[in-house]
C-alpha cells in the first residue's frame, strides 16, 4: 500500500526567507503523481505543485518549487521568500492516477508559521 | 465555476442521530470524492463516485455510512446512528480531466 510521511509536524520561517518541508512516499509504482496542498485554518485545501514522477524536472510554481528524488522516494517543497499568507497546514499527497480511482493517499501534514 | 460547494459547514448532533452532507461538485467534472479528516491528520479516503456509478468504498465506510450521486450531479453523504468517533471535518473533491483534486470547505460534524 501507498503511504506518505510527513516528519515535520510544525516548522516555522521567518517572513521573506525560505523554508522546505519535507516528505518521503512508498510506492512500487513507477507511474505517479505527487502533490502539495496548503490548508488554511478553517478553509478550503488548495493546490499548491503537482509533479509527474515520469518528469525528471523539478515543478515550479513561483515561490514555490519542489525537490524530487525518485530513487530515494522524497518530495520535498521549498518555499521562497515567505510571506504571512503562507502560513498553513500543507499536506504531501500521492497519486497513482492510472490506479483504481486514483484516490489521494495523504500524509500527516506540517503546519507552517510565519514569523513576521 | 464556483468551485466545489458543500453543505452544511457545520453540523451538531446528538449520539444516535442520522445526518446527511450535501456536496455539489463542479459542473464538468465527472470525478466526486468524499474524505474524512480527523484533527492533526491528513484526509483519509471514503468513497468516490464516476459519474453516478459508486465505484470504490475503502474500509473506513462502514454500514451506517451511505453515498449517492444521482444524476452524476451532486452528492450526498448520510451517517447513520452517529458516534462520538464519526466527529470530524467530511471533504468532497472533484476532478475532471487535469490531475488534481478541487476541495471543498469541507463539514465539520461534532457529535455529542
Amino acid at each position: 500500500a501507498q503511504t506518505v510521511t510527513q516528519s515535520q509536524p510544525e516548522m516555522s520561517v521567518q517572513e521573506a526567507e525560505t523554508v522546505t518541508l519535507s516528505c518521503t512516499y512508498d510506492t512500487s509504482e513507477s507511474d505517479y503523481y505527487l502533490f502539495w496542498y496548503k490548508q488554511p485554518p478553517s478553509r478550503q485545501m488548495i493546490l499548491v505543485i503537482r509533479q509527474e514522477a515520469y518528469k525528471q524536472q523539478n515543478a515550479t510554481e513561483n515561490r514555490f518549487s519542489v525537490n524530487f528524488q525518485k530513487a530515494a522516494k522524497s518530495f520535498s517543497l521549498k518555499i521562497s521568500d515567505s510571506q504571512l499568507g503562507d502560513a498553513a497546514m500543507y499536506f504531501c499527497a500521492y497519486s497513482n492516477w492510472w490506479g483504481t480511482g486514483n484516490q489521494f493517499y495523504f500524509g500527516t501534514g506540517t503546519s507552517l508559521t510565519v514569523i513576521p | 465555476d464556483t468551485g466545489v460547494s458543500q453543505n452544511p459547514r457545520h453540523k451538531i448532533t446528538k449520539r444516535g442521530q442520522n445526518v446527511t452532507f450535501r456536496c455539489d461538485p463542479i459542473s464538468e467534472h465527472n470525478r466526486l470524492y468524499w474524505y474524512r479528516q480527523t484533527l492533526g491528520q491528513g484526509p483519509e479516503f471514503l468513497t468516490y463516485f464516476q459519474n453516478e456509478a459508486q465505484l470504490e468504498k475503502s474500509r473506513l465506510l462502514s454500514d451506517r455510512f451511505s453515498a449517492e450521486r444521482p444524476k452524476g450531479s451532486f452528492s450526498t453523504l448520510e451517517i447513520q446512528r452517529t458516534e462520538q468517533g464519526d466527529s470530524a471535518m467530511y471533504l468532497c473533491a472533484s476532478t475532471g480531466a487535469n490531475y488534481g483534486y478541487t476541495f471543498g470547505s469541507g463539514t465539520r460534524l461534532t457529535v455529542v
